[in-house]
């Protein structure tokens, strides 16, 4: 069973900090995803690496997955209260990413103004 | 263009009771999937329509569980009987056809089994 570790589960930080979200795993991956979910929503797609090592930014996020393509981190640079939520990473098996994806238990981040 | 659609939102039903919970998703997409999440776990893959045909239902947790998608547009998912472990949050997300095309969630259904 190939599994996502994600840490710190819960982190709580002041307006303007930066933070950093890890997701890792034992299993070698073919793409890794990251959504950020809000409460009653579903998971919204932020990102999806794919090559070992690839470094993706989006505005203040940065998404790195790493050389093994075993783990990925997220970093915040700056954290606004609109960051609030739940971030999830997410694996695909195959190349196509069509097939099931195995989602770490998330990261409930806050966002203090 | 409409987003996944997914009904009802919540549902509270007695265990044994039976339960019927339906995806549409995005007009155009031939990949459909189940997932659930049971509190305090991770999301969890159930199945993976494409079109009609069911691709990978591995996930599945028993026979009680039964996913249909006729037509190849939206997609039902039944529980019978329910059972209590069943209480979670429903998640249907589709996409197209393609390498790496991006995954799009419904709200999903969130379940109460008493």
């Amino acid at each position: 069973t190939q599994l996502l570790e994600q840490s710190p589960q819960f982190l709580s930080i002041q307006e303007g900090e930066n933070l950093t979200v890890y997701c890792n795993s034992s299993s070698v991956f073919s793409s890794l995803q990251w959504y950020r979910q809000e409460p009653g929503e579903g998971p919204v797609l932020l990102v999806t690496v794919v090559t070992g090592g690839e470094v993706k930014k989006l505005k203040r996020l940065t998404f790195q997955f790493g050389d093994a393509r075993k783990d990925s981190s997220l970093h915040i640079t700056a954290a606004q209260p609109g960051d609030t939520g739940l971030y999830l990473c997410a694996g695909a098996r195959s190349g196509g990413g069509a097939d099931g994806l195995t989602f770490g238990k998330g990261t409930h981040l806050i966002i203090q103004p | 263009e409409a987003g996944v659609t997914q009904f009802p939102s919540h549902s509270v039903i007695e265990k044994g009771q039976t339960v019927t919970l339906r995806c549409d998703p995005i007009s155009g997409h031939d990949n459909l999937y189940w997932y659930r999440r049971v509190m305090g776990k991770e999301i969890k893959f159930l199945l993976h329509f494409v079109k009609e045909s069911k691709q990978d239902e591995s996930g599945m947790p028993n026979n009680r569980f039964l996913a249909e998608r006729t037509g190849g547009t939206y997609s039902t998912l039944k529980v019978q009987p329910a059972e209590l472990e069943d209480s979670g949050v429903y998640f249907c997300a589709s996409s197209q056809v393609g390498s790496n095309s991006p995954l799009h969630f419904g709200n999903g259904t969130r379940l109460t089994v008493t």
